[in-house]
């Protein structure tokens, strides 16, 4: 079955205290992403990554870190989570058809919620 | 201004009416445009993707693209209770691939 899949589900951290939330997809995808969900602020993506070994910052890099060593697997970094870091997370993968074609569509995972407190 | 703009709702219709939801974006190179509903707690999922000026239909859902008034709906015929998420409308900006900005939703209710 096509999934992207994070790990963990749920999590509650102290402040300071680093943690790594983790994203695999089956799909061979070349994109991948993550977003944070907030009330009334929406789906912002925190980095991306066009494949392995190119990753650029999003509309909220701060705090946050990413590596792309495999094609699968794209692991979000919170060397020093603070209490605004609480949110829903969400990894998503597309395929690159190229620049000749359309976009396809991104597959998001189920989300992690994080609490720092 | 933000990238992209839904009306903000939330909209509430009853069972079997047209529902209609609207989304605006700045970047005039945009080319790419997808809408995803989300259910409470659940992730996105891609109801309908538009590249080209005009209307793309499928099922029950019609998206409409206008890039002339850089302005993207979705209609929802003959809605259902369980249409009721919330609608997110999401741009690939300009020429770069991979990068999706979101909306902030409309929260869509179908009452019986």
């Amino acid at each position: 079955e096509a999934q992207v899949t994070q790990n963990p589900r749920y999590l509650i951290t102290v402040t300071g205290k680093k943690l790594t939330v983790t994203c695999s997809q089956n799909m061979n995808h070349e994109y991948m992403s993550w977003y944070r969900q907030d009330p009334g602020l929406g789906l912002r993506q925190i980095y991306y990554s066009m494949n392995v070994e190119v990753t650029d910052k999003g509309d909220v890099p701060e705090g946050y870190k990413v590596s792309r060593k495999e094609k699968r697997n794209f692991p979000l970094i919170l060397e020093s989570p603070s209490p605004n870091q609480t949110s829903l997370y969400f990894c998503a993968s597309s395929r690159d058809r190229g620049r000749e074609d359309r976009d396809t569509e991104a597959f998001f995972g189920q989300g992690t919620r994080l609490t720092v407190v | 201004q933000k990238e992209v703009e839904q009306n903000s709702g939330p909209l509430s219709v009853p069972e079997g009416a047209i529902a209609s939801l609207n989304c605006t974006y700045s970047d005039r190179g945009s080319q790419s445009f997808f809408w995803y509903r989300q259910y409470s707690g659940k992730s996105p999922e891609l109801i309908m993707s538009i590249y080209s000026n005009g209307d793309k239909e499928d099922g029950r859902f019609t998206a409409q693209l206008n890039k002339a008034s850089q302005y993207v709906s979705l209609l929802i015929r003959d809605s259902q209770p369980s249409d009721s998420a919330t609608y997110l409308c999401a741009v690939v900006r300009g020429s770069t691939l991979g990068r999706l900005y979101f909306g902030r939703g409309t929260q869509l209710t179908v009452w019986p």
